[in-house]
């Protein structure tokens, strides 16, 4: 079952300015990860926040949590014609027993830079 | 370079008959997973294998199987397709972690998926 929703469904932006995408889920989370996918892709793990950190920071993205809202962001400063994807955030739950994690993914942000 | 691959990158299949997808890794992970992505859709998974482990989820029908002979590689077999079976699927590995304090999560790895079309 869906864990949670982004939104924007769809962002389009000019080239240089900066991107943001919400991200909201329902339940506990042991962590939350962003990813990213090309059209027709695979998807690429951009960044990991843990249930007890606030912010992180890789590059030109920025990733908060907020676990009492259950919302994560992503910021993307300084867009490029190559950050042209989807995004989505996928949540992890505690885990009862030891194992591999399970991924519940958003429905997705298709973002557009435009040159 | 250590990856995961998924051959072939597009299949296309006839309604009813079966059709196997491969994924492969040299990553050297413990756990593999295979999840399916319809168009403008979330990925969601199917199943995953830790170690030799098969789990699957609740809601994936009885129509998808898996095996996984070695850690190197592992299959999705589609025994009787479906039109509502064409997607994307997509193959991931993650190295072993996850305890109940949680400290060991980490990423997972994506291969560049198999495009199957039921004709």
């Amino acid at each position: 079952s869906q864990q949670g929703e982004e939104d924007p469904q769809a962002l389009s932006i000019q080239e240089g300015e900066n991107a943001t995408m919400n991200c909201s889920y329902k339940t506990s989370i042991n962590n939350l990860q962003w990813y990213r996918q090309n059209s027709g892709r695979g998807l690429v793990h951009l960044i990991l926040i843990r249930s007890n950190e606030r912010e992180k920071h890789s590059g030109r993205l920025r990733v908060t949590l907020d676990t009492s809202k259950k919302s994560s962001s992503l910021l993307i400063t300084a867009s490029r014609a190559a950050d042209t994807a989807s995004y989505f955030c996928a949540t992890v739950r505690n885990p009862r027993i030891q194992g591999a994690q399970k991924l519940v993914f958003g429905q997705g942000t298709r973002l557009t830079i435009n040159p | 370079d250590a990856m995961v691959i998924q051959n072939p990158r597009y299949q296309v299949t006839q309604f009813g008959k079966p059709v196997t997808l491969s994924c492969s890794q040299t990553l050297n992970h413990n756990v593999m997973y295979w999840y399916q992505q319809k168009s403008s859709q979330a990925p969601k998974l199917l199943f995953h294998y830790y170690d030799k482990d098969f789990n699957n989820e609740a809601d994936t029908p009885d129509n998808f199987q898996s095996r996984r002979p070695n850690t190197s590689f592992c299959f999705l077999d589609i025994r009787s397709p479906g039109l509502g079976d064409a997607a994307m699927y997509l193959c991931a590995t993650s190295a072993r972690g996850g305890s109940p304090s949680g400290k060991a999560y980490n990423e997972q790895f994506f291969g560049p998926g198999t495009r199957l079309t039921v004709l």
